[in-house]
């Protein structure tokens, strides 16, 4: 079936430093989502990509839809203690069909160190 | 109430009991899903809800059954758990048929079942 390998599957930074992970795939995605979740949370929504090459921010927070449409990447600038939770992300296969799904990576947790 | 909302937000129950887990959404969305979340593994897929209809059921043991009242509201009832059931439990919802592709996230139940 389709998986999507993330990496890392956690990292330790100094506050203030800028963070960087991915999402490959050997599958086609049309749509790549970056999700945040808290300890005791759900996941939150943080970026939302759409086209192949698309490079969006959020803030800090920045993300890229690879050309190939199997990988994307989420970086952070200018790490803070609220950084801190698991990232994760997530592709969907085809485009506006009822019957579509998100496949999820297995997340990076970002830690940082005092 | 904004977003999605989940109750109870933790969850103890015996082998035998039989218990409900509720989900609502005041996004106005079309489409409801169940996922479980356990330690160190991608989110699990479970149940799927297009304009209340059921359309995807991830092979998902007899003892967890869904329930899609109305477009805003899903439970998850649940029976004869097992230990290795415990887990964060949590919905989601997407509106369907547009551009926007995201799911948005409750809170979750934290489940242990003794």
């Amino acid at each position: 079936g389709q998986q999507l390998n993330q990496s890392p599957q956690s990292m330790f930074i100094q506050e203030g430093e800028d963070v960087s992970m991915n999402c490959t795939s050997s599958s086609i995605f049309n749509t790549w989502l970056w999700y945040k979740q808290d300890p005791g949370e759900g996941p939150v929504l943080l970026i939302a990509l759409y086209k192949a090459g698309e490079l969006t921010s959020n803030g800090r927070l920045t993300a890229q839809f690879g050309i190939t449409r199997k990988d994307s990447f989420l970086n952070i600038s200018a790490s803070i203690p609220s950084d801190v939770g698991i990232y994760f992300c997530a592709g969907q296969t085809t485009f506006m069909n009822r019957d579509d799904k998100i496949i999820f990576g297995k997340g990076t947790r970002l830690h940082i160190l005092p | 109430e904004t977003g999605v909302t989940q109750t109870p937000r933790h969850l103890v129950m015996g082998m035998t009991n039989k218990k409900s887990l509720k989900c609502e959404q005041h996004l106005g969305h079309n489409a409801m899903y169940w996922y479980k979340q356990s330690a160190k593994k991608p989110l699990e897929l479970m149940f799927v809800y297009n304009f209340k209809e059921q359309t995807e059921n991830n092979s998902v043991p007899s003892r967890f059954s869904p329930e899609c009242p109305n477009s805003s509201h899903l439970f998850l009832h649940l029976h004869t758990l097992q230990p290795e059931d415990s887990a964060l439990y949590l919905c989601a919802s997407s509106q369907l048929g547009g551009l926007a592709y995201e799911q948005y996230f409750g809170p979750g139940t934290r489940l242990t079942v003794t």
